[in-house]
């Protein structure tokens, strides 16, 4: 039982450079989420997606970019890495009713120097 | 603007100590209600929900947590805390008005630490 699976786990990369990181969920669930985690601020948002081809911004989504051409799998782009971007971040996917939780991946650490 | 607050953003306990983590959020709605626990290098994992349904709520690992409305409060309790206890806790709310896409509001964390 897979669940939420993401990759890379770890990655570094330069100013200016550009990269997708791969989130992957096998329940068949309709929304789908990225966050970043830095601490003391929690997780904040940053897309999200509640079907297959649709997306929206949450609340810091300047910098990044995401798809959801299949249903299982949500992209998180940064075109031009920059170093606050530096962080960790969680792809977390759920099922249609809305007291459901969420439910999260092992995330992927992302360095920018 | 809606928003999370936990109270303490290091906690430290004995073990065997009583755990008290706490979580108030701003709303006059009343939310849907999480607690999720975060152990080194790894994602969130779900402790227990609060969902409109009884207001004291049990969860894994012992946890339990109660919703006062009149507070707007949801914290997270142990009778006895354990070492393996150890871990990041995150209080979480879907808060119901102008929320498309059921988005989580987190609080800022509380780092949980039992000493021997």
């Amino acid at each position: 039982n897979a669940g939420v699976t993401q990759t890379p786990k770890f990655r570094v990369l330069k100013t200016g450079q550009s990269m997708t990181l791969l989130c992957a969920q096998d329940m068949n669930h309709e929304y789908m989420y990225w966050y970043r985690q830095d601490p003391g601020m929690g997780l904040r948002l940053i897309h999200y997606s509640v079907g297959e081809g649709t997306t929206a911004k949450g609340e810091v989504p300047d910098g990044y970019n995401v798809s959801r051409l299949k249903k299982q799998n949500f992209l998180l782009g940064l075109e031009s890495a920059a170093p606050s971007q530096t962080s960790v971040y969680f792809c977390a996917s759920r099922g249609p009713a809305n007291n459901q939780p969420q439910h999260f991946g092992d995330g992927t650490r992302l360095s920018i120097l | 603007a809606q928003s999370v607050t936990q109270l303490g953003s290091h906690v430290s306990v004995s073990e065997g100590a009583l755990v008290l983590l706490r979580c108030n959020y701003s709303s006059s709605v009343p939310p849907y209600l999480f607690w999720y626990v975060q152990y080194p290098n790894q994602g969130l994992q779900l402790l227990l929900k609060y969902t409109s349904a009884a207001t004291l709520v049990k969860g894994i690992n012992g946890f339990e947590a109660e919703f006062k409305k009149s507070e707007t409060s949801f914290h997270l309790t142990k009778p006895s805390a354990h070492m393996s206890d150890a871990a990041e806790y995150f209080c979480a709310v879907i808060f119901m008005n102008n929320n498309a896409g059921n988005m989580l509001t987190f609080g800022g964390g509380t780092r949980l630490m039992v000493k021997p």
